[in-house]
């Protein structure tokens, strides 16, 4: 499979724990973004990066939120304490220059 | 702030007659657009884009149309089948923001 893959598909965690999820994206790829989006909504844009510059965060992505692409390559989002409202379907997306982004299954977050 | 916003959330259409999903933009710097579908619990799969260069985009079945002047674009979609049922998603993109901003969305269901 050569698309955009997330790991894992799907999160239960309790309020105030930890959560880490990884995106793989099309390996041609210097693009890669992260969205969330909850039921019945478009996605939102977290953040972007180009290689492993992280060059655009939303307001939406608190302190929290971090993400990372250490080398240019996959990416991971982290969410520290987690909190209800964080449930969500996060999606991470990439793209080459110019071209149009493509987006994984996402990854199902549920915070009890 | 900027937002891409749909005319119709849920739109019902016969098997087989044509489909027309509409999408208002309001960025005028915007100069790249995208048409995703979503299945329920999967990500947002890429149908068609265009350019802002662009008036008129045709694929397999599909075809996108941009008018600047109104800031509108359309997604026709021939033949419409079962397999069309999904909600779908216009994106727009304007150089330099770093992110493709998306609507709530038109849910197509496609009657037998």
């Amino acid at each position: 499979d050569t698309g955009v893959s997330q790991n894992p598909r799907h999160k239960i965690t309790k309020r105030g724990q930890n959560v880490t999820f990884r995106c793989d994206p099309i390996s041609e790829h210097n693009r890669l973004y992260w969205y969330r989006q909850t039921l019945g909504q478009g996605p939102e844009f977290l953040t972007y990066f180009q290689n492993e510059a992280q060059l655009e965060k939303s307001r939406l992505l608190s302190d929290r939120f971090s993400a990372e692409r250490p080398k240019g390559s996959f990416s991971t989002l982290e969410i520290q304490r987690t909190e209800q409202g964080d449930s969500a379907m996060y999606l991470c997306a990439s793209s080459g220059q110019n071209t149009e982004a493509f987006f994984g299954q996402g990854t199902r977050l549920t915070v009890v | 702030g900027e937002s891409v916003g749909l005319h119709l959330p849920t739109l019902s259409v016969q098997e087989g007659d044509n489909s027309i999903i509409n999408c208002a933009y309001s960025n005028s710097a915007s100069d790249y657009f995208i048409w995703y579908k979503q299945e329920s619990g999967k990500g947002p799969q890429f149908i068609i884009d265009i350019r802002s260069n662009m008036d008129k985009r045709q694929g397999q079945r599909v075809t996108v149309l941009l008018n600047k002047t109104v800031k509108h674009l359309s997604l026709q979609i021939a033949a419409t089948q079962p397999g069309d049922s999904a909600v779908y998603f216009c994106a727009e993109y304007a150089q330099g923001t770093y992110k493709y901003i998306f609507g709530t969305g038109t849910r197509l269901k496609v009657l037998a």
